[in-house]
């Protein structure tokens, strides 16, 4: 059974850091792509980043960039996601996501809440 | 970047009934859309890639339709499990992106 568990999620004031932690079993996890795709309360789907199999291509959505950094251990099957220079706008769920293309989303763990507030 | 845009934002159906769910794209995705259903707490489910293709265990009352800019999700017969939101995700590039969503209600 494909299993995503998130965790590392919490409140932080603006401008704090978190990073975001994913462990994934139940399938060969070197051998998809994984994705972060948040979703704001009550609002819709937002792909934040995606990283290919080996780690040597990543693709970041522009409100993003150059603040949260994707990486992965295919040693540990886990995913991670450090998030720096936090604002209101990124609070959300974020949900881990994987699957064998970049192309769309397969495979989801349950998510983790990050709430950015003072 | 492409903007997805479903319609409607509500479809209030009784079980039994037919639902038709749109999805429009700013630009051409030729046939590269999906479609997820996601219930309330719960992660997405991806149901159709490719625009058609349903996923191995994904009913056959879900069916996708359309290539370009228009696109259809069609439900044929409502059960109790398929009230939901639905959304639609284009992967013709990067940044990757959904539609707003379409709730499905219980009448």
């Amino acid at each position: 059974e494909v299993q995503l568990v998130e965790s590392g999620g919490g409140l932080v004031q603006p401008g704090g850091s978190l990073r975001l932690y994913c462990e994934a079993s139940g399938f060969t996890f070197s051998d998809h792509w994984m994705s972060w795709v948040r979703q704001a309360p009550g609002k819709g789907l937002e792909w934040v980043v995606n990283i290919k199999e080996d780690g040597s291509e990543k693709n970041y959505v522009d409100s993003v960039k150059g603040r949260f950094t994707i990486s992965r251990d295919n040693a540990k099957s886990s995913l991670f996601l450090q998030m720096n220079s936090l604002r209101a706008e990124d609070t959300a769920v974020y949900f881990c996501a994987g699957a064998p293309n970049p192309n769309y989303l397969d495979y989801w763990g349950q998510g983790t809440l990050v709430t950015v507030s003072s | 970047e492409i903007v997805l845009t479903q319609s409607p934002a509500t479809l209030s159906l009784s079980p039994g009934e037919r639902a038709t769910l749109s999805c429009r794209a700013s630009h051409s995705v030729s046939s590269h859309l999906a479609w997820y259903q996601q219930k309330f707490g719960h992660a997405p489910r991806l149901l159709i890639y490719g625009a058609s293709t349903r996923l191995p265990g994904i009913p056959a009352r879900f069916s996708g339709s359309g290539s370009g800019t228009d696109f259809t999700l069609t439900i044929s017969s409502l059960e109790p499990d398929d009230f939901a939101v639905y959304y639609c995700q284009q992967r013709m590039n990067w940044p990757r992106t959904f539609g707003q969503g379409t709730k499905v209600e219980i009448k």
